[in-house]
């Protein structure tokens, strides 16, 4: 079962544009959501993370945005830079000890 | 470099085999997890052990087992190896027993079955 989803594969923005990425989740139980940014042939990277009191979490240019009636986060990038082409998963994890990846949203930031 | 090591980069094995996966965690992290990565697909978390005790459990197959020692670093032991057990493996660390909060990840073991 998929409690957690990133509906797009992939995503292109011009540099300097804002990049919006968007998770999905089910599980009304989650309450910590983080974002990892990955680079071929390296592990995952901690990029930012909400906690479920919060609806919003900036550093420096990466902002996340929780919307919890919507059960929707976002991850936005301004301005976007060709080096944070990468691939991005979002994961939520809850109280009960569960833990769920997305699949994953394929970013190219074109100079 | 995150401070995480995996041995080895690349495993090829066959069908019916069974191989180890070493990880190291970061200087002061307790908690160690692991996670497969097949192709095209999220990160599936598998097990988490804090400071040697099973912590979480996620998607972990019974053919699949995992332990860690003393010394904090953690084997994943995988058994009757079938061709659809060919993925990426990653093992992650973090400071706190709570699951789910921010981890650093080692480069993965790319595991080929044949």
């Amino acid at each position: 079962d998929q409690q957690v989803k990133q509906n797009s594969p992939s995503l292109s923005v011009q540099e300097g544009r804002i990049s919006i990425l968007n998770c999905d989740y089910t599980n009304s139980m989650f309450d910590y959501f983080l974002w990892y940014k990955k680079y071929p042939a390296e592990g995952p990277t901690f990029l930012i993370s909400i906690s479920s009191i919060k609806d919003k979490n900036e550093d420096g240019r990466f902002t996340v945005f929780l919307n919890k009636s919507a059960k929707h986060l976002s991850l936005h990038i301004v301005p976007s830079q060709p080096g944070d082409s990468a691939v991005y998963f979002c994961a939520a994890s809850g109280n009960n000890n569960d833990m769920r990846f997305g699949a994953g949203t394929r970013l190219t930031v074109k100079p | 470099d995150s401070g995480v090591t995996q041995t080895p980069k690349h495993l090829i094995t066959a069908t019916g085999q069974r191989v180890t996966l070493r990880c190291s965690p970061r200087s002061g992290d307790l908690s160690v997890y692991w996670y497969q990565q097949s192709l095209d697909q999220g990160l599936q978390f598998l097990i988490q052990y804090y400071n040697g005790e099973e912590r979480a459990k996620g998607n972990i197959l019974e053919r699949f087992s995992a332990q860690q020692f003393p010394d904090l670093h953690s084997e994943l032991n995988l058994s009757s190896l079938e061709l659809g057990d060919s993925a990426l493996y990653f093992c992650a660390s973090s400071e706190t027993p709570l699951t789910g909060r921010e981890q650093y990840f080692g480069p993965g073991t790319r595991l080929t079955v044949t």
